[in-house]
């Protein structure tokens, strides 16, 4: 099955920086890789996904880029603010087949002011 | 986007009983659902696949006589955690796919805690 693998673990940043987070995957046959943001205690947020024709999407502060020869994807976030701190998953999915979704191990970032 | 209600939000039971949680699609019918657990600091596992009508699909590691899950209409799926036990203490979040090409929404999960 699908194997989708998160760095780093935590992250901190200053206010203002950028962060970024990468994933790879193993099954080449993935097509869908969606971002999801979870505050303590709540329900995972998406906050952006790609699809495998697409190399690059942007969305204000927000961007993620798939490189699909490689099998790995990444996430921008630009000037960050104290709110984007949270943990952050990584998923893919064959939206063809279940769509079920495997997500990365998280990343835990932290934005200081 | 589809509206997933998940109750109850948290639960406290003794070792030994059986707990039961539901996953409601408000406005719109899935004919599949998924169930993930986790743990603290950790990531989303997925637990098993939930399909309206017939058996649910249960991944590697997962016992099926002990989570028991039921999806008897197009708007519900339940799991049951049966003679918990303290290891089974863990955040609990049931998701529902969207239409063709659209992202999966989450039920705002179920802390269990089994004491």
């Amino acid at each position: 099955g699908e194997n989708v693998e998160q760095h780093p673990s935590t992250l901190s940043v200053q206010e203002g920086d950028s962060a970024v987070i990468k994933c790879t995957y193993s099954d080449s046959a993935s097509n869908y890789f969606p971002w999801y943001k979870q505050e303590l205690g709540k329900r995972p947020q998406l906050i952006i996904d790609i699809r495998s024709n697409v190399g690059e999407k942007k969305d204000q502060r927000i961007a993620v880029t798939l490189n699909k020869t490689a099998k790995h994807f990444s996430l921008h976030i630009t000037e960050t603010q104290p709110e984007d701190s949270a943990v952050y998953f990584c998923a893919a999915s064959i939206r063809s087949s279940g769509d079920k979704l495997t997500f990365g191990t998280g990343t835990r970032l932290a934005v200081r002011p | 986007g589809a509206v997933v209600s998940q109750h109850p939000s948290r639960v406290i039971c003794k070792s030994g009983t059986s707990v039961k949680i539901e996953c409601r699609s408000l406005d719109f019918q899935a004919t599949t659902m998924f169930w993930y657990r986790q743990f603290p600091k950790q990531s989303l596992m997925l637990m098993a696949t939930s399909n309206e009508g017939s058996k649910a699909t249960y991944e590697q590691g997962v016992e099926k006589d002990k989570f028991l899950i039921n999806h008897a209409s197009l708007t519900l799926s339940t799991l049951t955690v049966t003679s918990a036990h303290p290891e089974d203490s863990s955040f609990y979040i049931c998701s529902v796919l969207g239409t063709a090409n659209t992202e999966a929404f989450f039920g705002q999960g179920t802390r269990l805690t089994v004491v």
